[in-house]
């Protein structure tokens, strides 16, 4: 069974643009949360989806959005970049929205901000 | 909202020797999940736990969820150089997120 894809792997964008970041599930799993990367905050809880809804959110400005399509791919969305959102951006899966399952995390995209 | 300290926040060892890392929670969880970090790469999982007291293993890694149910252990018996890397424990209670500690850096001194 394949694992949890992210693309792109990495990406560099000029402050003031905006990027969106895209993320697969592993088959059959319905789940999918975001967490920043940096080295100064460590893993950080962006938000989680769940059957197309968010179900848990993080402390992030309004400039970070997602959403949830119908075969459970994900996106999320970063308006008018600064040079503190370079980070690892990591998206992981779960069979569903629930602590009695573990999530699985991609590679995480790479992102720089210039 | 919930918080993890998890520690040692770094360890140097020689290469054979067991290594002991732990988090403690200001609140109850009941799932704790422990990963390992390559540099560039996503956590990978090594354990789940699920119930206060259980005591799991996963080749020459164990891991305890504590009957407080707010802590968490992880054992890694006879380390070797692949075993370098950041580790992380996370938890959570119920359908609230997954609280990530602030991870253990590895290092094996040669």
């Amino acid at each position: 069974k394949a694992g949890v894809t992210q693309t792109p792997r990495y990406l560099i964008k000029t402050r003031g643009q905006q990027v969106t970041l895209s993320c697969s599930p592993i088959s059959g799993h319905r789940s999918v949360s975001w967490y920043q990367q940096t080295p100064g905050q460590g893993l950080q809880f962006l938000f989680e989806y769940f059957s197309e809804t968010q179900r848990n959110k993080g402390n992030f400005p309004g400039r970070f959005s997602g959403r949830q399509f119908s075969n459970s791919r994900s996106e999320m969305n970063v308006s008018t970049l600064e040079l503190g959102d370079s980070a690892l951006y990591l998206c992981a899966s779960s069979p569903t929205w629930s602590s009695s399952y573990e999530q699985y995390f991609g590679p995480g995209t790479r992102l720089t901000v210039t | 909202g919930q918080q993890l300290n998890q520690s040692p926040q770094s360890m140097f060892i020689q290469e054979g020797e067991d290594v002991s890392m732990n988090c403690t929670s200001s609140s109850i969880f009941n799932t704790w999940l422990w990963y390992k970090q390559d540099p560039g790469e996503g956590p990978v999982l090594l354990i789940a736990l699920y119930k206060a007291g259980e005591l799991t293993s996963n080749g020459r890694l164990t891991a305890q969820f504590g009957i407080t149910r707010k802590d968490s252990f992880l054992n890694i018996s006879a380390s070797i150089p692949s075993d370098v890397g950041i580790y992380f424990c996370a938890g959570r209670f119920g359908n609230e997120k997954l609280t990530f500690g602030t991870g253990t850096r590895l290092t094996i001194i040669p």
